[in-house]
């Protein structure tokens, strides 16, 4: 189906074990992000990607790894994951422009870390 | 990027329009107003967005006062589906959206 799809859409894990959630977005949009969604919070930019090949940290990367081989893809990996990484992790892409940044959102990957 | 204010919560009735203000006295001349809103669960939605002149689009108009340093969304027609939390995002080309705590509009049959 074309559009942002995200995996797992729900994910429990311990505290230390290594988690990565999947991004995939079908319109080849140069630019993707990563954002956290706290309860009853904004969200916050992790990570984002402007190519492939090409990221850059947002406002709270730290715990966070990223990737980006293909410009369809962008995994977001905890490499241990704490209990203050329990969130809404929502995906994102965009073409940016001059004054543009419509960006698509995914439907989000709730992680909660025991 | 300008710091946007909105009010925390609101209010409307099914059928009429819903007017969400939303003021960024510290705008510059070349940053844009954005608006985005969140369903309950879902990934935020883009809304509409404007530099200087109103907009208007299917889902919305976005009024921006001549002096720029205030917006208001309007929804003309709410419907329950319309509740959600909308943001107003001051935005500049090349930096990244930040997103604010929003209002959280309640639609009322």
């Amino acid at each position: 189906d074309a559009g942002i799809t995200q995996s797992p859409r729900y994910k429990i894990t311990e505290t230390g074990r290594q988690v990565t959630l999947m991004c995939h977005q079908t319109w080849s949009h140069s630019y993707m992000f990563w954002y956290r969604q706290d309860l009853g919070h904004g969200l916050r930019l992790i990570y984002y990607s402007a190519a492939a090949d090409i990221t850059d940290k947002g406002e709270v990367p730290d715990g966070y790894v990223v990737s980006r081989s293909k410009t369809e893809n962008f995994p977001l990996t905890l490499e241990s994951a704490t209990r203050s990484q329990t969130s809404v992790y929502f995906c994102a892409s965009s073409e940016l422009g001059q004054g543009a940044n419509e960006q698509y959102f995914g439907p989000g990957t709730r992680l909660t870390v025991t | 990027d300008a710091k946007t204010t909105q009010p925390t919560s609101m209010d409307c009735a099914e059928g009429r329009a819903a007017n969400l203000p939303c003021n960024h006295s510290t705008i510059s001349g070349n940053e844009y107003v954005y608006w985005y809103r969140q369903i309950h669960s879902q990934g935020p939605q883009y809304i509409i967005h404007g530099l200087k002149n109103n907009e208007t689009n299917e889902m919305a108009s976005l009024i921006i006062t001549e002096d720029r340093k205030s917006s208001t969304l309007i929804l003309p027609h709410a419907t329950l589906r319309d509740t959600a939390v909308y943001y107003c995002i001051g935005y500049f080309a090349g930096n990244m959206l930040t997103f604010g705590g929003g209002t959280r509009l309640m639609v009322k049959p």
